[in-house]
């Protein structure tokens, strides 16, 4: 069964900083999505990291993906308050995509 | 063009009611899952259909839950003799090729806007 972890699930972060968020996940897979979800809205697609050593970077967000490793981080740098959002990472399993459960992030002036 | 879609966006039932809930995915879409979110949680594979085929329903939580897309396109999630622990939002989403196709041509999958379901 495949289970997929995110550290930390709750984070409160000073605007200006830095902070990297993790998942975890159980089993073999080559691709990890991450998504973005604002209170009461519907999930955005921010990243598709489609083989090992992935790195994509939009604005200050940016994650990677390490398959051997099953591990992929979301890095944040110099968080503004419009970032505050929940983010969840998610991996595909056959015909089914199994997601995290998520990081709410507070970006505090 | 017009993404993902969703109806009703809220729904309120009494225990024990039927519901059904509608998506029309983004036109040309082969893929569509439906999804269950709890409050606070992360979305919670229900089931995966690729054009009209029903190719994987096994998180369906009980033989209350049942959907089809009879044409490829729009699909029906329905439950029946509603329970309290059904309440959460139901999202649908689609995406482009058949989700099994591997290599760079796979692409993300598209969420509507989610059913909140209220079961009192």
């Amino acid at each position: 069964e495949l289970k997929v972890e995110q550290n930390p699930l709750f984070l409160s972060m000073q605007e200006g900083k830095n902070y990297t968020i993790y998942c975890n996940y159980s089993t073999t897979s080559d691709r990890l999505y991450w998504y973005r979800q604002d209170p009461g809205k519907s999930l955005e697609s921010l990243f598709v990291l489609l083989s090992n050593g992935a790195v994509k970077q939009e604005g200050r967000l940016m994650a990677s993906l390490d398959t051997k490793a099953r591990l992929s981080t979301l890095h944040i740098t110099a968080a503004v308050h419009d970032l505050s959002a929940t983010y969840f990472c998610a991996v595909p399993l056959y015909d089914k995509v199994i997601f995290g459960p998520g990081t709410s992030l507070s970006v505090i002036p | 063009g017009a993404g993902v879609s969703q109806s009703p966006r809220y729904k309120v039932a009494k225990r024990g009611q039927d519901v059904a809930l509608r998506c029309d995915p983004i036109s040309g879409h082969v893929s569509l899952f439906w999804y269950q979110q709890a409050l606070g949680q992360g979305p919670e594979f229900l089931t995966y259909f690729q054009n009209e085929a029903q190719l994987d329903k096994s998180g369906l939580p009980s033989d209350r839950f049942f959907a089809e897309r009879p044409e490829g396109s729009v699909s029906t999630l329905k439950i029946q003799r509603t329970q309290q622990e059904d309440s959460a939002v139901y999202l649908c989403a689609s995406a482009s090729p058949p989700f099994r196709l591997a290599g760079p041509r796979f692409d993300t999958q598209y969420f509507g806007p989610g059913t909140r379901l209220t079961v009192l």
